[in-house]
Protein backbone atom coordinates (compact mmCIF):
# COMPACT_ATOMS: atom_id res chain seq x y z
CA UNK A 1 0.00 0.00 0.00
CA UNK A 2 1.56 3.08 -1.05
CA UNK A 3 0.91 6.34 1.06
CA UNK A 4 0.23 10.02 -0.18
CA UNK A 5 3.07 11.73 -1.91
CA UNK A 6 3.84 14.91 -3.22
CA UNK A 7 6.15 16.81 -5.64
CA UNK A 8 8.15 18.93 -5.69
CA UNK A 9 9.32 18.43 -2.30
CA UNK A 10 10.65 21.97 -2.64
CA UNK A 11 10.58 25.03 -4.81
CA UNK A 12 11.93 28.36 -5.33
CA UNK A 13 9.32 31.15 -7.00
CA UNK A 14 9.34 34.84 -7.39
CA UNK A 15 6.26 37.02 -6.58
CA UNK A 16 3.68 37.23 -9.19
CA UNK A 17 4.36 33.78 -10.67
CA UNK A 18 2.51 30.35 -10.66
CA UNK A 19 3.18 27.11 -8.98
CA UNK A 20 1.65 24.06 -9.16
CA UNK A 21 1.81 20.92 -7.05
CA UNK A 22 1.12 17.35 -6.62
CA UNK A 23 -0.64 14.87 -4.94
CA UNK A 24 -1.22 11.25 -5.25
CA UNK A 25 -3.61 9.80 -2.85
CA UNK A 26 -3.18 6.90 -0.90
CA UNK A 27 -4.20 3.64 -2.37
CA UNK A 28 -8.09 3.36 -2.06
CA UNK A 29 -9.02 7.20 -0.48
CA UNK A 30 -11.09 9.02 -2.45
CA UNK A 31 -10.69 12.44 -1.25
CA UNK A 32 -8.42 15.11 -1.25
CA UNK A 33 -7.54 17.73 1.40
CA UNK A 34 -4.95 20.34 0.94
CA UNK A 35 -3.46 22.45 3.91
CA UNK A 36 -1.25 25.21 4.32
CA UNK A 37 1.88 25.45 6.97
CA UNK A 38 3.81 28.73 7.73
CA UNK A 39 6.49 28.38 9.49
CA UNK A 40 6.22 27.91 13.29
CA UNK A 41 2.02 27.45 12.81
CA UNK A 42 -0.28 24.75 12.58
CA UNK A 43 -1.58 23.59 9.06
CA UNK A 44 -4.63 25.56 7.46
CA UNK A 45 -7.39 24.08 5.40
CA UNK A 46 -7.21 24.98 2.03
CA UNK A 47 -9.65 22.66 0.26
CA UNK A 48 -10.68 19.45 0.03
CA UNK A 49 -12.07 17.44 -3.50
CA UNK A 50 -14.08 14.72 -3.42
CA UNK A 51 -15.44 13.10 -6.93
CA UNK A 52 -13.38 15.79 -8.69
CA UNK A 53 -15.33 18.23 -7.42
CA UNK A 54 -14.58 20.81 -4.70
CA UNK A 55 -16.09 19.93 -1.21
CA UNK A 56 -15.49 22.92 1.29
CA UNK A 57 -13.25 25.63 1.24
CA UNK A 58 -10.97 27.48 4.22
CA UNK A 59 -10.66 31.49 4.32
CA UNK A 60 -8.39 31.48 0.97
CA UNK A 61 -8.81 33.82 -1.76
CA UNK A 62 -9.71 32.18 -5.31
CA UNK A 63 -6.55 32.58 -6.47
CA UNK A 64 -5.81 29.21 -4.95
CA UNK A 65 -7.60 26.65 -6.75
CA UNK A 66 -7.75 22.91 -7.59
CA UNK A 67 -8.06 20.23 -9.47
CA UNK A 68 -8.80 16.55 -8.47
CA UNK A 69 -8.92 13.78 -11.32
CA UNK A 70 -10.59 10.55 -11.95
CA UNK A 71 -7.70 8.14 -10.61
CA UNK A 72 -8.22 10.50 -7.11
CA UNK A 73 -4.73 12.42 -7.48
CA UNK A 74 -4.44 16.26 -7.23
CA UNK A 75 -3.02 19.81 -8.22
CA UNK A 76 -2.83 23.00 -6.04
CA UNK A 77 -2.40 26.15 -8.24
CA UNK A 78 -1.69 29.05 -7.18
CA UNK A 79 -1.83 32.77 -9.12
CA UNK A 80 -0.11 35.90 -8.70
CA UNK A 81 2.26 34.48 -5.70
CA UNK A 82 2.76 36.56 -2.71
CA UNK A 83 5.66 36.43 -0.51
CA UNK A 84 3.19 35.52 2.56
CA UNK A 85 2.37 32.55 0.17
CA UNK A 86 5.50 30.95 1.70
CA UNK A 87 5.00 27.56 3.50
CA UNK A 88 4.90 23.94 3.71
CA UNK A 89 2.08 22.62 1.18
CA UNK A 90 0.28 19.22 3.20
CA UNK A 91 -1.49 17.04 1.32
CA UNK A 92 -3.90 14.39 2.85
CA UNK A 93 -6.11 11.92 2.02
CA UNK A 94 -9.12 9.78 3.54
CA UNK A 95 -11.76 7.67 2.45
CA UNK A 96 -15.53 8.17 2.48
CA UNK A 97 -16.55 4.93 2.69
CA UNK A 98 -14.17 3.35 5.03
CA UNK A 99 -15.28 6.80 7.05
CA UNK A 100 -12.02 6.17 9.88
CA UNK A 101 -11.94 9.89 10.57
CA UNK A 102 -7.81 9.31 9.64
CA UNK A 103 -6.09 12.15 7.48
CA UNK A 104 -3.26 10.47 5.88
CA UNK A 105 -0.51 13.19 5.30
CA UNK A 106 1.98 13.36 2.60
CA UNK A 107 5.54 15.32 3.80
CA UNK A 108 4.73 18.34 2.03
CA UNK A 109 5.85 20.56 -1.03
CA UNK A 110 7.75 23.18 1.05
CA UNK A 111 7.67 26.59 -1.14
CA UNK A 112 9.60 29.72 -1.17
CA UNK A 113 8.55 32.65 -3.05
CA UNK A 114 10.99 35.51 -3.43
CA UNK B 1 -16.38 29.66 14.79
CA UNK B 2 -14.06 26.46 15.73
CA UNK B 3 -10.64 27.17 17.14
CA UNK B 4 -7.84 24.92 19.19
CA UNK B 5 -5.56 26.60 21.92
CA UNK B 6 -2.40 24.68 22.80
CA UNK B 7 -1.00 27.23 25.61
CA UNK B 8 2.61 25.59 25.48
CA UNK B 9 4.62 26.66 22.83
CA UNK B 10 7.86 24.92 23.82
CA UNK B 11 8.14 21.99 26.57
CA UNK B 12 11.08 20.73 28.03
CA UNK B 13 10.90 17.20 29.84
CA UNK B 14 13.91 14.70 30.64
CA UNK B 15 13.44 11.25 29.15
CA UNK B 16 11.31 9.04 31.62
CA UNK B 17 9.65 11.62 32.70
CA UNK B 18 5.84 12.38 32.06
CA UNK B 19 4.30 13.99 29.85
CA UNK B 20 1.47 16.22 29.60
CA UNK B 21 0.53 18.45 26.62
CA UNK B 22 -2.64 21.02 26.87
CA UNK B 23 -5.35 21.61 24.29
CA UNK B 24 -8.50 23.54 24.30
CA UNK B 25 -11.07 23.82 22.42
CA UNK B 26 -13.80 25.76 20.84
CA UNK B 27 -16.75 24.20 19.12
CA UNK B 28 -20.30 24.19 19.06
CA UNK B 29 -20.97 21.06 19.22
CA UNK B 30 -19.64 17.47 20.15
CA UNK B 31 -16.14 17.70 18.32
CA UNK B 32 -14.11 15.61 16.76
CA UNK B 33 -10.80 15.58 18.43
CA UNK B 34 -6.78 14.42 17.17
CA UNK B 35 -3.51 14.58 18.19
CA UNK B 36 -0.99 14.60 15.11
CA UNK B 37 2.70 14.59 15.42
CA UNK B 38 5.29 16.32 12.66
CA UNK B 39 8.74 15.24 13.22
CA UNK B 40 11.44 17.88 11.20
CA UNK B 41 10.68 17.98 7.49
CA UNK B 42 7.80 15.16 8.05
CA UNK B 43 3.94 15.36 7.42
CA UNK B 44 1.46 14.86 10.02
CA UNK B 45 1.22 11.35 11.34
CA UNK B 46 -2.24 10.84 13.42
CA UNK B 47 -1.72 9.42 17.09
CA UNK B 48 -5.27 9.09 18.53
CA UNK B 49 -8.76 10.40 18.04
CA UNK B 50 -11.83 10.99 19.79
CA UNK B 51 -15.09 10.61 18.17
CA UNK B 52 -17.58 9.54 21.23
CA UNK B 53 -17.58 7.31 23.76
CA UNK B 54 -15.17 6.07 26.62
CA UNK B 55 -13.60 10.05 26.95
CA UNK B 56 -9.74 8.08 27.66
CA UNK B 57 -8.60 7.39 24.28
CA UNK B 58 -5.10 5.25 23.76
CA UNK B 59 -3.24 6.08 20.69
CA UNK B 60 0.04 5.01 19.40
CA UNK B 61 3.41 5.15 20.88
CA UNK B 62 1.85 4.83 24.32
CA UNK B 63 0.20 8.29 24.00
CA UNK B 64 -3.18 8.44 25.69
CA UNK B 65 -5.91 11.89 25.82
CA UNK B 66 -8.81 12.65 28.02
CA UNK B 67 -11.54 14.15 26.83
CA UNK B 68 -13.21 16.53 28.86
CA UNK B 69 -16.12 18.22 28.16
CA UNK B 70 -16.73 20.85 30.77
CA UNK B 71 -13.43 22.27 30.53
CA UNK B 72 -13.26 22.12 26.57
CA UNK B 73 -9.97 19.68 26.61
CA UNK B 74 -8.63 17.27 25.42
CA UNK B 75 -4.85 16.82 26.59
CA UNK B 76 -2.47 14.20 25.44
CA UNK B 77 -0.48 12.31 27.59
CA UNK B 78 2.76 9.77 27.84
CA UNK B 79 4.23 8.25 31.14
CA UNK B 80 7.22 7.97 30.48
CA UNK B 81 8.64 9.87 27.27
CA UNK B 82 11.51 8.78 24.73
CA UNK B 83 13.99 10.54 23.35
CA UNK B 84 12.25 9.49 19.67
CA UNK B 85 9.20 11.52 21.03
CA UNK B 86 10.88 15.15 20.18
CA UNK B 87 8.99 16.43 17.61
CA UNK B 88 6.41 19.43 17.38
CA UNK B 89 2.56 17.85 18.50
CA UNK B 90 -0.87 19.40 17.09
CA UNK B 91 -4.18 19.27 18.27
CA UNK B 92 -7.11 19.32 16.05
CA UNK B 93 -11.01 19.93 16.22
CA UNK B 94 -13.30 19.52 13.30
CA UNK B 95 -16.98 18.59 12.73
CA UNK B 96 -16.27 16.84 9.85
CA UNK B 97 -13.40 14.59 10.00
CA UNK B 98 -12.11 15.15 7.22
CA UNK B 99 -11.73 19.47 7.47
CA UNK B 100 -10.33 20.13 10.51
CA UNK B 101 -8.31 23.24 12.57
CA UNK B 102 -5.30 23.04 14.06
CA UNK B 103 -3.33 24.65 16.50
CA UNK B 104 -0.82 26.28 16.24
CA UNK B 105 1.59 23.04 18.14
CA UNK B 106 3.58 22.46 21.22
CA UNK B 107 7.90 21.62 20.28
CA UNK B 108 8.81 19.01 22.71
CA UNK B 109 12.11 19.04 23.43
CA UNK B 110 13.31 15.82 25.17
CA UNK B 111 16.76 15.87 27.06
CA UNK B 112 18.76 12.61 27.81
Amino acid sequence: ETGVTQSPTHLIKTRGQQVTLRCSSQSGHNTVSWYQQALGQGPQFIFQYYREEENGRGNFPPRFSGLQFPNYSSELNVNALELDDSALYLCASSSERLNTGELFFGEGSRLTVL
Amino acid sequence: AQSVTQPDIHITVSEGASLELRCNYSYGATPYLFWYVQSPGQGLQLLLKYFSGDTLVQGIKGFEAEFKRSQSSFNLRKPSVHWSDAAEYFCAVGGSARQLTFGSGTQLTVLP
